[in-house]
């Protein structure tokens, strides 16, 4: 089946460590994102990719890490300088979009939930 | 960069009433817009989205949305709700060529019997 998958569903870690979320696509997407969602705050953007081995920040990129080395794949890392890292984290793909293909609708994972103790 | 903003977070309204969420942006240029669904317990699913042509769009479930471009607004609406729309809906706004894909903070609608 066609879609985004991110592991683990729930993931503990200790204060301080670096935790790195998985996210895969087989969607042939270029475009790929990171949100953070929290009671109250929306979808707030921390990393975005429109194309391999090119990402930007978003609104709320400190404390975290991304790398795009293949289409299908964009993990995040979480790292110690991250001052509150427990949240909900989704990832989405879309189509970059442009020309004839306007559609950048975009799909999302059934999230990650970090907590840090 | 841009943002999207929804007002009125929590929305506690009856049966059969009907509902509009509001919705404007910030952001000069051409732009795709959405209107997501997350379902209590469910991950997140697109009600409808406008790319071009008629500013009304059509939505699963009954819901609509209208691009007013003069206003930067989309805002949704439905006739007549139901217990079953009950869930958080969110807006999401993707500049044109840039990706960008913002959100805004969600409305809570909850829908009594």
């Amino acid at each position: 089946d066609g879609g985004i998958t991110q592991s683990p569903k729930y993931l503990f870690r200790k204060e301080g460590q670096n935790v790195t979320l998985s996210c895969e696509q087989n969607l042939n997407h270029d475009a790929m994102y990171w949100y953070r969602q929290d009671p109250g705050q929306g979808l707030r953007l921390i990393y975005y990719s429109q194309i391999v081995n090119d990402f930007q920040k978003g609104d709320i990129a400190e404390g975290y890490s991304v790398s795009r080395e293949k289409k299908e794949s964009f993990p995040l890392t979480v790292t110690s300088a991250q001052k509150n890292p427990t949240a909900f984290y989704l990832c989405a793909s879309s189509s970059k979009g442009g020309g004839n293909h306007p559609n950048t609708e975009a799909f999302f994972g059934q999230g990650t939930r970090l907590t840090v103790v | 960069a841009q943002s999207v903003s929804q007002h009125n977070h929590h929305v506690i309204l009856s049966e059969a009433a009907s509902l509009e969420l509001g919705c404007n942006y910030s952001y000069g240029g051409t732009v795709n817009l959405f209107w997501y669904v997350q379902y209590p317990g469910q991950h997140l699913q697109l009600l409808l989205k406008y790319f071009s042509g008629d500013p009304l769009v059509k939505g699963i479930k009954g819901f609509e949305a209208e691009f007013i471009k003069s206003k930067f607004s989309f805002n949704l609406r439905k006739p007549s709700v139901q217990w079953s729309d009950t869930a958080e809906y969110f807006c999401a706004v993707n500049p044109y060529g840039n990706n960008r894909l913002a959100f805004g903070k969600g409305n809570q609608v909850v829908v009594i019997p």
